[in-house]
């Protein structure tokens, strides 16, 4: 069943601006993974956060987790073009991960 | 680096046709998957296989099978394709323990995904 809900759906900002997007989710989780996919590929692992961790860093990208809300946020600073593709945020339980929908952003130059 | 291969990046298949995809990690991982990806719906798990010849159903195992009879390889079967089986098909990957994490929360390891479409 489809756990996490992104939103946007679909985010177009200009090169250099920040992206944002929010996942929600219903059940209780062990972790939150961020992957991408760029058109028509298979997905990429960005970053996981733990249910105990509140914020976690990776290069240009920021997430937070707050469970108490059943929510994370996935922040990409400075954009690229390269960074266009969809974002999907995964919540595992043992060994599954339930996926969103997904947020396709588009960088424009 | 993690690899996982599937087998073909584009197919096209009859109604009615049994359709095998095939899915190789070279990682010794334990854990294999295969999604489907439909648009507005992300990946919706099919079945899993934590372990040769173990497989457990997803939330959506009708009208699939899955074989994993070596520890590398992890065959989605359609037994006989039907036109609502037009999908992208992702094969995954994980292992049970990160030596470099120290922990039991593992990424996912994708393949390039298979474009099946049925006539």
């Amino acid at each position: 069943s489809q756990q996490g809900e992104e939103d946007p759906q679909a985010l177009s900002i200009q090169e250099g601006e920040n992206a944002t997007m929010n996942c929600s989710y219903k059940t209780s989780i062990n972790n939150l993974q961020w992957y991408r996919q760029n058109s028509g590929r298979g997905l990429v692992h960005l970053i996981l956060i733990r249910s105990n961790e509140r914020e976690k860093h990776s290069g240009r990208l920021r997430v937070t987790l707050d469970t108490s809300k059943k929510s994370s946020s996935l922040l990409i600073t400075a954009s690229r073009a390269a960074d266009t593709a969809s974002y999907f945020c995964a919540t595992g339980s043992g060994y599954k991960l339930s996926f969103g929908a997904g947020t396709t952003v588009t960088v424009r130059a | 680096d993690v690899k996982v291969t599937q087998s073909s990046r584009y197919l096209v298949k009859r109604t009615g046709e049994k359709v095998f995809l095939e899915c190789v990690q070279d990682m010794d991982h334990e854990n294999m998957f295969w999604y489907r990806q439909d648009p507005g719906l992300g990946l919706r798990l099919i079945y899993f296989s934590y372990d040769v010849k173990m497989k457990e159903k997803g939330d959506i195992p009708e009208g699939y099978s899955v074989s994993r009879e070596k520890k590398e390889r992890f065959s989605l079967i359609l037994e006989s394709a039907s036109t609502n089986q037009t999908s992208m098909y992702l094969c995954a990957s994980s292992t049970i323990w990160d030596r470099v994490t120290a922990s039991s929360y593992n990424e996912q390891f994708f393949g390039p995904g298979t474009r099946l479409t049925v006539l």
